[in-house]
């Protein structure tokens, strides 16, 4: 799987848009962009993902670069419970063993009041 | 959604002693659950991934005579940690792979988490 890079922390005031960066520049054509986010001492959730196209749902959007080298997660509107730290993961779509998930160090969204 | 568990949520236990954590798809079969270990500010790492009815598949440095996972059903997984010592004291995640209704890939869900401190 591709190596991705995400900044180690970030603020963001309550209420406001929270935009998340990632940096995937050795992603390969199959490979799609995956959003997981980690709350304090739980396991992680799943947030969007996405190949090429711009993606949104009821949680946040996901913005990808025409060349597909770097994405940007979008909070629209923040609250103190997204703090959390946010994994942005490349990896083939698929099923059964090959579906492995390599965890980096994320970024801590720390959204204040 | 699709709901995994784990039991228990923490345990404490005495050096030498063996641990089981359960993991379980509440509301979906899971053909494959993964079993990953995160120490303290650190990121999950991958320690298995199993397929139910045959033996787990383990990552490079992960003792599988150490830590037993069975998955003999497709809603249940189990990872035994033997002879457990304080340096495995840390937060266990399972997860288990399923695929959404109207969905044409499958997802990866991860259940709670179990705290193991092993005196």
């Amino acid at each position: 799987d591709a190596k991705t890079t995400q900044p180690t922390s970030m603020d963001c005031a309550e209420g406001r848009a929270a935009n998340l960066p990632c940096n995937h520049s050795t992603i390969s054509g199959n490979e799609y962009v995956y959003w997981y986010r980690q709350i304090h001492s739980q396991g992680p959730q799943y947030i969007i993902h996405g190949l090429k196209n711009n993606e949104t749902n009821e949680m946040a959007s996901l913005i990808i670069t025409e060349d597909r080298k770097s994405s940007t997660l979008i909070l629209p509107h923040a609250t103190l419970r997204d703090t959390a730290v946010y994994y942005c993961i490349v990896r083939v779509e698929g099923g059964g063993s090959n579906y492995k998930l390599t965890f980096g160090k994320g970024t801590l969204l720390t959204v204040n009041p | 959604g699709a709901v995994v568990s784990q039991h228990p949520s923490w345990v404490i236990c005495k050096s030498g002693t063996s641990v089981k954590i359960e993991c379980r798809s509440l509301d979906f079969q899971a053909t494959t659950m993964f079993w990953y270990r995160q120490f303290p500010k650190q990121s999950l790492m991958l320690m298995a991934t199993s397929n139910e009815g045959s033996k787990a598949t383990y990552e490079q440095g992960v003792e599988k005579d150490k830590f037993l996972i069975n998955h003999a059903s497709l809603t249940l997984s189990t990872l035994t940690v033997t002879s457990a010592h304080p340096e495995d004291s840390s937060f266990y995640i399972c997860s288990a792979e399923g695929g959404l209704a109207g969905k044409d890939y499958n997802e990866q869900f991860f259940g709670p988490g179990t705290r193991l401190t092993v005196l």
